[in-house]
């Protein structure tokens, strides 16, 4: 069973860093693209960053781009997502996302969620 | 970026009915369609992709169709535990976009 757990939110005063990882089991990391995508208290899905399964390609929403990276560690099965100059429109439910094999862009798993709260 | 626009955002019925959501895209993104479930404190759960095609375990009371910029998601005979919030997502282009959801309430 795919198993995707996020840690390393909590409450960060706007200009502060915050890095997120995500702890992946139950399937072969290394063969999968993998995203995160975050969702405002009670607002709608945001796609934020992606990275090819060899750590060659990442993207980033116009959003986060500059102060967001994304990175993975295939041998330890690990995402990371490292968030420098934190907003307070940053503050959201942070899903660490896997896609499909076949279609990039396509979400077939997700985790439960760490929540970052930026506010001073 | 291409924008998705659900309709309607709330929409209010009873248990048995049937339902359905608009999906639209600001551009063609041929079958690149996919439909999520969310229950409220849990992530979404894919339930359509490629317009049409229910994932693995999806009850098929849950459909999907369309092409280009406009497509639906029917469910047939609500039921309890289907009252709950719908996304529809672009992937045909980067950036992968949602629509605003669509909350599926108890009349």
């Amino acid at each position: 069973e795919v198993q995707l757990v996020e840690s390393g939110g909590g409450l960060v005063q706007p200009g502060r860093s915050l890095r997120l990882s995500c702890a992946a089991s139950g399937f072969n990391l290394d063969d999968y693209g993998m995203h995160w995508v975050r969702q405002a208290p009670g607002n709608g899905l945001e796609w934020v960053s992606s990275i090819f399964w060899n750590g060659n390609s990442v993207d980033y929403a116009d959003s986060v781009r500059g102060r967001f990276t994304i990175s993975r560690d295939n041998a330890k099965k690990f995402l990371f997502l490292q968030m420098n100059s934190l907003r307070a429109e940053d503050t959201a439910l942070y899903y660490c996302v896997k896609e499909t094999l076949y279609k990039r862009g396509l979400f077939d798993s997700w985790g439960q969620g760490t929540l970052v709260i930026v506010s001073s | 970026d291409i924008q998705m626009t659900q309709s309607p955002s709330t929409l209010s019925a009873s248990v048995g009915d049937r339902v359905t959501i608009t999906c639209r895209a600001s551009q063609s993104i041929s079958s690149w369609l996919a439909w999520y479930q969310q229950k409220p404190g849990k992530a979404p759960k894919l339930l359509i992709y490629k317009a049409s095609t229910l994932e693995s375990g999806v009850p098929s009371k849950f459909s999907g169709s369309g092409y280009g910029t406009e497509f639906t998601l029917t469910i047939s005979s609500l039921q309890p535990d289907d009252f709950v919030t719908y996304y529809c997502q672009q992937y045909n282009t980067n950036p992968w976009t949602f629509g605003q959801g669509t909350k599926v309430e108890i009349k």
